[in-house]
């Protein structure tokens, strides 16, 4: 079993629309969870952390969190085609301490 | 605030020859991560650094790749001799804990190195 689990996708969705990511991570003791964006032949940018459950809003981008369930999500609203990305899902804590682990990535398409 | 710096951004070497990426992590970070990321998949953390000292280097292949952070500053990465394997990109991150909760730290990263081996 993968650490940290994503679709690889690619997810397509249509311009404006909501575009949903998901996550789910096998070390119950993680402690913190973050959203990547990375654009092809770019690095990662981080664009959420969150870290207790429930739901963490910054412009059009929410993160869900719920540990019971340990899944993680990532919400896009009124999808842009700049939203086009491959998004990676990570976590730290437990085990890792510091220690990102990545899911693979989930590639996001919108079509105008 | 200037962002994490990585040289050179590419690189390509017959296997069995040397390498050695330069990475400067933003202002004040004291905490350094050297991550590999193949195609196709999320970055695999290669070693940790605190300062000048390393944190974790569990997943380091150290019969051929080294990494050193003398004064706690900048760091270089090695390979030698490269494999046609190790073809990826390289990327270098930096943090600042967030608080008392060391797990809280986000990671910035610099532009990563993308190196190919034929």
């Amino acid at each position: 079993q993968k650490e940290v689990e994503q679709n690889s996708g690619p997810l397509s969705v249509p311009e404006g629309a909501i575009a949903s990511l998901n996550c789910t991570y096998s070390d119950r003791g993680s402690q913190s969870f973050f959203w990547y964006r990375q654009y092809s032949g770019k690095s990662p940018e981080l664009i959420m952390s969150i870290y207790s459950n429930g739901d963490k809003e910054d412009g059009r981008f929410t993160a869900q969190l719920n540990k019971a369930s340990q899944y993680v999500s990532l919400l896009i609203r009124d999808s842009q085609p700049s939203d086009s990305a491959t998004y990676l899902c990570a976590t730290m804590g437990g085990r890792g301490a510091q220690k990102l682990v990545f899911g693979q990535g989930t590639r996001l398409t919108i079509n105008p | 605030e200037a962002g994490v710096a990585q040289s050179p951004r590419y690189k390509i070497i017959e296997k069995r020859q040397s390498v050695a990426f330069w990475c400067n992590p933003i202002s004040g970070h004291a905490t350094l991560y050297w991550y590999q990321q193949i195609l196709g998949q999320g970055p695999k953390l290669l070693i940790q650094f605190q300062n000048n000292g390393v944190v974790d280097d569990s997943q380091l292949p150290k019969d051929r790749f080294s990494a050193e952070r003398l004064k706690g500053v900048d760091s270089t990465l090695k390979i030698q001799p490269a494999k046609l394997e190790d073809s990826a990109v390289y990327l270098c991150a930096s943090s600042s804990p967030k608080g008392q909760i060391l797990s809280y730290n986000e990671q910035f990263f610099g532009p990563g190195t993308r190196l190919t081996v034929l």
